[in-house]
């Protein structure tokens, strides 16, 4: 059985950088097609892809967020963190990580954590 | 804004059909597989269809999806209230570099 389970804090303030940690079972990030993405959901709004990084160690980021996303795995502690910097209120939202799965030549996010929610506020 | 488009809203009775359509680009939906998922209020989204017409071990065969060209539908029949929820499209952009997420449509159940 796969889970996911994000932690990091509930509430930032304007300007600190934001670090969320993904820990997961029952897969692993040393196979190969495997893969663990961040999405995220203001409250009301649709859902936002983020960054994923893959077994072999590629990294993407959404464009529009690039210079403030850095995702890194740990793979003998079955965890990935992301950290975001320089947050601001419109980034309160939240955040979730999911498992990518592949299916011949395309990606897909699978199964995904409960999330965790982020408030951006002095 | 949402590069790739859904209709907000739909809503059908217990028992009937419904079907929630998700519009893109030739750089999204018309070279990539669609996935969508359900989203019940207060929840984490679930995986309902990948590749654009595969459905995950547990998701009833009332779920059905389809692509043609740049668009994608997703088709629910028989619908029942455990099913009123939010839907979402998405797809991997190939200009973007990136995964795309439609606006989603509320899905209610009469």
């Amino acid at each position: 059985q796969i889970t996911l389970k994000e932690s990091g804090p509930t509430l930032v303030k304007p300007t600190q950088t934001l670090t969320l940690t993904c820990t997961f079972s029952g897969f692993s990030l040393t196979t190969s097609g495997m893969g663990v993405a961040w999405v995220r959901q203001p409250p009301g709004k649709t859902l936002e892809w983020l960054a994923v990084i893959y077994w072999d160690d590629d990294t993407l980021y959404s464009r529009s967020l690039k210079s403030r996303l850095t995702i890194t795995k740990d793979t003998s502690k079955n965890e990935v963190v992301l950290a975001m910097t320089g947050m601001d209120p419109v980034d309160t939202a939240t955040y979730y990580c999911a498992q990518i799965s592949r299916n011949y030549f395309y990606y897909y996010m699978n199964v995904w954590g409960r999330g965790t929610t982020v408030t951006v506020s002095s | 804004q949402s590069v790739v488009t859904q209709p907000p809203s739909a809503s059908a009775t217990p028992g009937q059909g419904v079907t929630i359509s998700c519009s893109g680009s030739s750089s999204n939906i018309g070279s990539n597989a669609v996935n969508w998922y359900q989203q019940v209020p207060g929840t984490a989204p679930k995986l309902l269809i990948y590749t654009n017409d595969q459905r995950p071990s547990g998701v009833p065969d009332r779920f059905s999806g389809s692509k043609s060209g740049t668009s994608a539908s997703l088709a629910i029949s028989g619908l029942q209230s455990e099913d009123e929820a939010d839907y979402f499209c998405a797809a991997w952009d190939g200009s973007l570099n990136g995964w795309v997420f439609g606006g989603g449509t509320k899905l209610t159940v009469l």
